[in-house]
């Protein structure tokens, strides 16, 4: 069956440090991999995605996530992290089109120290 | 542009009663998915709608069931509410046929009690 993984709950970082949240990926063909962040109290906002081609993937607010199917993982990050990002943030798996189902996994609660 | 927009935001029901939750997608999207969030969970797919029929579907008892309007808006029903009910219920909409990605409504917050 498709999965996603995301092995940590709870992440803590400080004010500008950089950040890293981890997504692994059971698939059977080629995966389409998305990562969403969800406000308190809010929907879920699409920051990036990845289909084909280039392995490293830009997103808005300036993050970014990099395929890799060696390890069937498609991690998020960002070099220098806003008390503003603090959020949930959620891998997910799905198909090409709209007509494909979201899977999602378990998210990861960031919190950003000052 | 709208985007996404459900209805009502938050809702307390009680055990047995039954609940519908509105969603009007983004202009011009033509197809709407539902989402179950339970509390410190990632969405579950519940069904999809796409030309008012019923086109895939989670894993979800028949007690959740919906419509979709011509005008493509959504509706999702739940019957007999249980206490594991108590969710948030997200709305997403999109196209069927291109690679544009869902975006999703702020959602209702249902609680069963």
């Amino acid at each position: 069956a498709q999965s996603v993984t995301q092995p940590d709950i709870h992440i803590t970082v400080s004010e500008g440090a950089s950040l890293e949240l981890r997504c692994n990926y059971s698939y059977g063909a080629t995966p389409y991999l998305f990562w969403y962040v969800q406000s308190p109290g809010q929907g879920l906002q699409l920051l990036l995605k990845y289909f084909s081609g280039d392995t490293l993937v830009q997103g808005i607010k300036g993050f970014e996530a990099e395929f890799k199917r060696s390890q069937s993982s498609f991690n998020l990050r960002k070099p220098s992290v806003h008390w503003s990002d603090a959020a949930e943030y959620f891998c997910a798996g799905g198909g090409l089109t709209g007509a494909n189902n979201l899977f999602f996994g378990t998210g990861t609660r960031l919190t950003v120290i000052p | 542009d709208a985007g996404v927009t459900q209805s009502p935001t938050h809702l307390i029901k009680t055990r047995g009663q039954q609940v519908t939750l509105r969603c009007s997608p983004k202009s011009g999207h033509d197809t709407v998915s539902w989402y179950q969030q339970a509390l410190g969970q990632g969405p579950q797919f519940i069904f999809q709608y796409y030309e008012e029929e019923e086109r895939q579907r989670g894993n979800f008892p028949d007690r959740f069931s919906g419509h979709q309007f011509p005008n493509y808006s959504s509706e999702l029903n739940v019957n007999a509410l249980l206490l594991g009910d108590s969710a948030l219920y997200l709305c997403a909409s999109s196209f069927f046929e291109t690679t544009e990605t869902q975006y999703f409504g702020p959602g209702t917050r249902l609680l069963v009690l």
